[in-house]
């Protein structure tokens, strides 16, 4: 059974450095077409693809964050990290981390809550 | 502005169908598969539909998937009152080297 889970601060002051880590079970990132993708949803709006990173170490990011944006993983630990630099009011949003084969994001986690505010 | 289009809601009564429209272009639904999301009020995401028309394991056959040139469509028949939800169509787009998302449906069952 694959399972994630993301952490993270929920309260982030305007200009900092955002760090959230997503912790899974169930699969392995040194698979074949495995990856993992970081997903965000600003309080009442769509859903925001933000960035993946697939077994192999390659990294894609959404072309309007790619500058603030960096994804790693490590697989001995099972992680993969997200951070997001510069973080602002308009940053505040549930993230998602999900489970990626192929294309196919088949398995979300539960989400965690970031509010950028002073 | 998502670089897929999607209505903002669409809905029907109870056992009737509704159809969920997705449109894009070439550099995504028309060269890439589609996926479908469905979530329901203060829950992440479930993955409906991938490759367009194909069903995760534990996904009732009353959700179905098509795609057409630039455009998808996600079908629901049967409906029920736990169908409300808000539903997402996303896709790969070859240009930007990105995943997309369509705007999301919020489905009503009257």
């Amino acid at each position: 059974q694959i399972t994630l889970k993301e952490s993270g601060p929920t309260l982030v002051k305007p200009t900092q450095t955002l760090t959230l880590t997503c912790t899974f079970s169930g699969f392995s990132l040194s698979t074949s077409a495995v990856g993992v993708g970081w997903i965000r949803q600003p309080p009442g709006k769509a859903l925001e693809w933000l960035a993946l990173i697939y077994w192999d170490d390659d990294k894609r990011y959404s072309p309007s964050l790619k500058s603030r944006l960096t994804i790693t993983k490590d697989t001995s630990k099972n992680q993969v990290v997200l951070t997001m630099t510069n973080m602002d009011p308009v940053d505040t949003a549930t993230y998602y981390c999900a489970h990626v084969h192929g294309s196919d994001m088949d398995v979300w986690g539960k989400g965690t809550t970031v509010i950028v505010s002073s | 502005q998502s670089v897929l289009t999607q209505p903002p809601s669409v809905s029907a009564a109870p056992g009737q169908k509704v159809t969920i429209s997705c449109s894009g272009s070439s550099s995504n639904i028309g060269n890439n598969y589609v996926a479908w999301y469905q979530q329901l009020p203060g829950t992440a995401p479930k993955l409906l539909i991938y490759e367009s028309n194909k069903r995760p394991s534990g996904i009732p056959d009353r959700f179905s998937g098509s795609k057409s040139g630039t455009s998808a469509t996600l079908g629901i028949t049967g409906l029920q009152t736990g169908d409300e939800a808000d539903y997402y169509c996303e896709t790969w787009d070859s240009s930007l080297s990105a995943a997309v998302f369509g705007g999301g449906t919020q489905l009503t069952v009257l």
